[in-house]
C-alpha cells in the first residue's frame, strides 16, 4: 500500500482568501496523483490529474503541484462554491489510496 | 453526457451479502481501456477504494477487504455490479461507482456517480 497523509484535515477560510492543501505519500510516485472535491449528496469532482493538469470545465483558481511524494493543491480566491471536502488519490499502484481528506470551512 | 447511477438496497442485515449495481449511461462498460471502480465512504470517514474492473474483465481488488468482495460487468445491461459478503456495521457507508479512464497513460477516476447509502442494522 502506498498511504497519503493530507494536511490539514481541516481549515476555515474567507471568501477571497489563498488555502493551500498539501498531500504527502509514503514512498514515489512520479505524478500520478489526482485532486477530488466532495459534497454532501453530489457525485464527487475530478479537480486535477497527473498532479498539475487541470480538469476541463475546472475554474484556473484550482491548480495543483509537486511530483514524487509531496503534492499541493492551491485554491486562490476562493468562492462560496469551493467550501467542500478535498481529496488526494494515487493511481501509481494497487490498492489505489485516498488521503484522510480537508474540509475547507467558512470562516 | 456519461452518466453513473447506483442502485441497490438501502438497509442490509449484519452476516448478510450486499449487492450493488450502477448503470452507466452515454457511455458504454465494454468500451476499451477504460475500468469501472467502486469506492465507499463511511460516516464522517475519509474514501475508501473498494475495486475495479477492466473492460476485458480483469478485476482488482483492495486486500483491505480480503475475500469478502466481487465486482462484475453486465455488457447486455451496460451495467456493473459490487457484492461484499458477510457485512458488519463497519461496511455502513456511502457507496459510489465510477469510470477510470486513461488520461496521460494513467487511469484516473474521472467520472463518479452521486453515491448511495447502505446501512448495515437488524
Amino acid at each position: 500500500d502506498i498511504p497519503l497523509t493530507q494536511s490539514p484535515s481541516f481549515l476555515s477560510a474567507f471568501v477571497g482568501d489563498r488555502v493551500t492543501i498539501t498531500c504527502r505519500a509514503t514512498q514515489g510516485i512520479n505524478t500520478y496523483l489526482a485532486w477530488y472535491q466532495l459534497k454532501p449528496g453530489k457525485a464527487p469532482k475530478l479537480l486535477i490529474y497527473g498532479a498539475s493538469t487541470l480538469q476541463s470545465g475546472v475554474p484556473s483558481r484550482f491548480s495543483g503541484s509537486g511530483s514524487g511524494t509531496e503534492f499541493t493543491l492551491t485554491i486562490s480566491n476562493l468562492q462560496p462554491e469551493d467550501f467542500a471536502t478535498y481529496y488526494c488519490l494515487q493511481v501509481k499502484s494497487y490498492p489505489l489510496t485516498f488521503g484522510g481528506g480537508t474540509k475547507v470551512e467558512i470562516k | 453526457q456519461l452518466q453513473l447511477q447506483e442502485s441497490g438496497p438501502g438497509l442490509v442485515k449484519p452476516s448478510e451479502t450486499l449487492s450493488l449495481t450502477c448503470t452507466v449511461s452515454g457511455g458504454s462498460v465494454s468500451s476499451s481501456n477504460y475500468f469501472w471502480s467502486w469506492s465507499r465512504q463511511p460516516p464522517g470517514k475519509g474514501l475508501e477504494w473498494i475495486a475495479s474492473i477492466y473492460y476485458n474483465g480483469n478485476t482488482y481488488y483492495n486486500p483491505s477487504l480480503g475475500s469478502r468482495v466481487t465486482i462484475s460487468a453486465d455488457t447486455s445491461k451496460n451495467q456493473f455490479s459490487l457484492t461484499l459478503s458477510s457485512v458488519t456495521a463497519a461496511d455502513t457507508a456511502v457507496y459510489f461507482c465510477a469510470r477510470r479512464s486513461p488520461i496521460l497513460v494513467v487511469h484516473y477516476l474521472d467520472f463518479w456517480g452521486q453515491g448511495t447509502l447502505v446501512t448495515v442494522s437488524s
